[in-house]
């Protein structure tokens, strides 16, 4: 069965601190995507990247970088020089698994980080 | 470019009424999800649709529930008779599933529901 696990469920941190969120998943199928969703306090969730499992290259996107191990099925969000406007809850997902390699986009979600920085 | 949009954003009713969410997908999206996002429960798939067909719908609640896709831009969320219960933030998404390419999902802004 597939899961994803968000160890961390709330971090707080101050302004300008490089914060962390981890997020390790299961999954017996060798084609698989990874998600990160960020939902800010006014509620909507917003997509921030989407990683394929043959792509382990780590990827940066100005302040906001992921790193992806297959050897330790994880998938981590770092965010650089945190700022306030960061705080949100943040939720990692893995594409559903199919037989015959067909996708109807279901997506298993962790149970999401609160992330609060502090001015 | 239109995101997914949800109507209403707020509802407030009082228990034993009908309550209808309405959902207008990305145009070009072929798969469409229904989530309830609660504190106690997070966030949970109810229902989703592909091609306007329901494939799962092993997340809705009890028989109170029911979805429908009558078209590729349109979907609704019934609940009837409502309950306190049902009180939530529930939203819609929408993806482009082709193959075995799992593409993102896009969320509206969803709907609160207060029922009272």
């Amino acid at each position: 069965a597939q899961k994803v696990t968000q160890a961390q469920t709330e971090i707080s941190v101050v302004e300008k601190e490089d914060v962390t969120l981890d997020c390790v998943y299961e999954t017996r199928d060798t084609t698989y995507y990874l998600f990160w969703y960020k939902q800010p306090p006014s509620g909507e969730l917003v997509f921030l990247i989407r990683r394929n499992s043959f792509d382990e290259q780590n990827e940066i996107s100005g302040r906001y970088s992921w790193n992806f191990q297959k050897s330790t099925s994880s998938f981590n969000f770092t965010i650089t020089a945190s700022q306030v406007v960061d705080s949100a809850v943040y939720f990692c997902a893995l594409s559903e698994a199919r037989a015959g390699g067909t996708s109807y986009g279901k997506l298993t979600f962790g149970q999401g980080t609160i992330l609060t920085v502090h001015p | 470019d239109a995101g997914v949009i949800q109507s209403p954003r707020h509802e407030v009713t009082e228990m034993g009424q009908e309550v209808t969410l309405r959902c207008k997908p990305i145009s070009g999206h072929n798969s469409l999800f229904w989530y309830r996002q609660t504190m106690m429960r997070g966030l949970e798939l109810l229902i989703y649709f592909n091609n306007n067909v329901p494939i799962d719908d092993s997340g809705m609640p009890e028989d109170r529930f029911s979805a429908k896709m009558p078209n590729a831009s349109f979907s609704t969320l019934k609940i009837q008779p409502s309950e306190p219960r049902d009180s939530a933030v529930y939203f819609c998404a929408s993806s482009l599933a082709l193959g075995g390419v799992s593409h993102e999902q896009y969320f509206g802004p969803g709907t609160r529901l207060t029922v009272t």
